[in-house]
Parts: C-alpha cells; sequence; structure tokens
C-alpha cells in the first residue's frame, strides 16, 4: 500500500524567501508518480508540478521545484521567492502504477499550510 | 468552457432530504472520480469511473449514490446524510497516463453542509 506523509502541518515564510515543504513517500512500486498540488481558500485543487520515479532530473516549473531523493524516499516542494498569493495548502501526492483499467489513484498526503508574511 | 466544473459551489442539506452533485469535463478524459475533504484529514477516493463504467467503490455508505450517465458528465447522489458527511467533495478527471503528466483535474469542489 502507499502512503504520503506531510510532517508539517502550518509554515510560515516572509515574502521573497524560499520555502521548502517536505514529503516523504513509502512504495513498494518501482515506477510511480510524484505531485504537488496547490489549494487556495476557493478550494479548487491546483496542479504544480510532476516527478517520476525514473527521471533523473528534479523537476521544475517556473518558481517551483521539486527535490527528489529517490532513495531517501523524499519528495519536496521548493517555492522560491514566495508571494503572498502563494498562501494556500500543498498537497503530496503519488500515483499507482497504470493498471490499464484506464483510471488510476491517487494517494495523498494530509496537506501543509502555508502562509507568507508581507 | 474548459476544465471540470463543479455545481452547487456551496450546498447546505438536512438529513432528510435528497440532492444532487454534479461534476462536468470538458477535457475529453475518459475517467472521473469523486473525493471527499473533511477537515484535518487526507483526501479520501470515494468512488471511480473509467469510460462510464465504475471500477471503484471505496466502501462508501450507500447514501451516497454515484451516476456517470456519459463521459463528460458525474453525479453524487445524496440522501439521508449524516451531520459528519459535511465536508469538500471534489470531483476530478484524467486521461490515460503517459498522455500527460498532470495527473487529476481537479473541479472547485462542493461544500456540503448536513444540518
Amino acid at each position: 500500500a502507499q502512503k504520503i506523509t506531510q510532517t508539517q502541518p502550518g509554515m510560515f515564510v516572509q515574502e521573497k524567501e524560499a520555502v521548502t515543504l517536505d514529503c516523504t513517500y513509502d512504495t513498494s512500486d518501482q515506477s510511480y508518480g510524484l505531485f504537488w498540488y496547490k489549494q487556495p481558500s476557493s478550494g479548487e485543487m491546483i496542479f504544480l508540478i510532476y516527478q517520476g520515479s525514473y527521471d533523473e532530473q528534479n523537476a521544475t516549473e517556473g518558481r517551483y521545484s521539486l527535490n527528489f531523493q529517490k532513495a531517501r524516499k523524499s519528495a519536496n516542494l521548493v517555492i522560491s521567492a514566495s508571494q503572498l498569493g502563494d498562501s494556500a495548502m500543498y498537497f503530496c501526492a503519488m500515483r499507482e502504477p497504470y493498471s490499464g483499467a484506464g483510471s488510476y489513484q491517487l494517494t495523498f498526503g494530509k496537506g501543509t499550510k502555508l502562509s507568507v508574511i508581507p | 468552457e474548459t476544465g471540470v466544473t463543479q455545481t452547487p459551489r456551496h450546498l447546505v442539506m438536512g438529513m432528510t432530504n435528497k440532492k444532487s452533485l454534479k461534476c462536468e469535463q470538458h477535457l475529453g478524459h475518459n475517467a472521473m472520480y469523486w473525493y471527499k475533504q473533511s477537515a484535518k484529514k487526507p483526501l479520501e477516493l470515494m468512488f471511480v469511473y473509467s469510460l462510464e463504467e465504475r471500477v471503484e467503490n471505496n466502501s462508501v455508505p450507500s447514501r451516497f449514490s454515484p451516476e456517470c450517465p456519459n463521459s463528460s458528465h458525474l453525479f453524487l447522489h445524496l440522501h439521508t446524510l449524516q451531520p459528519e458527511d459535511s465536508a469538500l467533495y471534489l470531483c476530478a478527471s484524467s486521461e490515460v497516463p503517459g498522455m500527460t503528466n498532470y495527473g487529476y483535474t481537479f473541479g472547485s469542489g462542493t461544500r456540503l453542509t448536513v444540518v
């Protein structure tokens, strides 16, 4: 069974500073995908970044980067130059290997609430 | 209209009421999902539909009844709910992995309050 652990219920960061949100995962599968989603107070889950288990380079998307350490089973999200609009819940998720049934499951962590301070 | 649209955004219902949540996607995705998000708990997968057939039902109480009439629409019919069913209900869709690596596309959710 897959499991995602986010140990930081809440984080504070000064505007324009960088912040790292932690995520560790547990799986016996060799092929998997790791995601980070942002959920503002409006409720919508917004995709931020993806890392495949076989990707050798860390994923980057604008101000977001994923620090992927496969041996440690960690996939931390780094947000550079924080902005006030980054205040939200952040969820780490893992995708199981595709079974061919046309769908697949994402397993989510409990999330980290990030607050950006002016 | 693009993306995943959920209606209504907010719903207050009594325990004896019957209501339905609606989800619509125009992304050409072939799988749709219902998730429940309660305070301080991880997202819980409720139902999965692939090509309009239910492929997953994670021990959800029968007072929740899903319906997927076509690949673009997904409903969650609610009846005789309990106060602990109050939560944010999120709909998501996906296409076959390998086409993109973007996981699910989510709707904005329906915030349900059972009184």
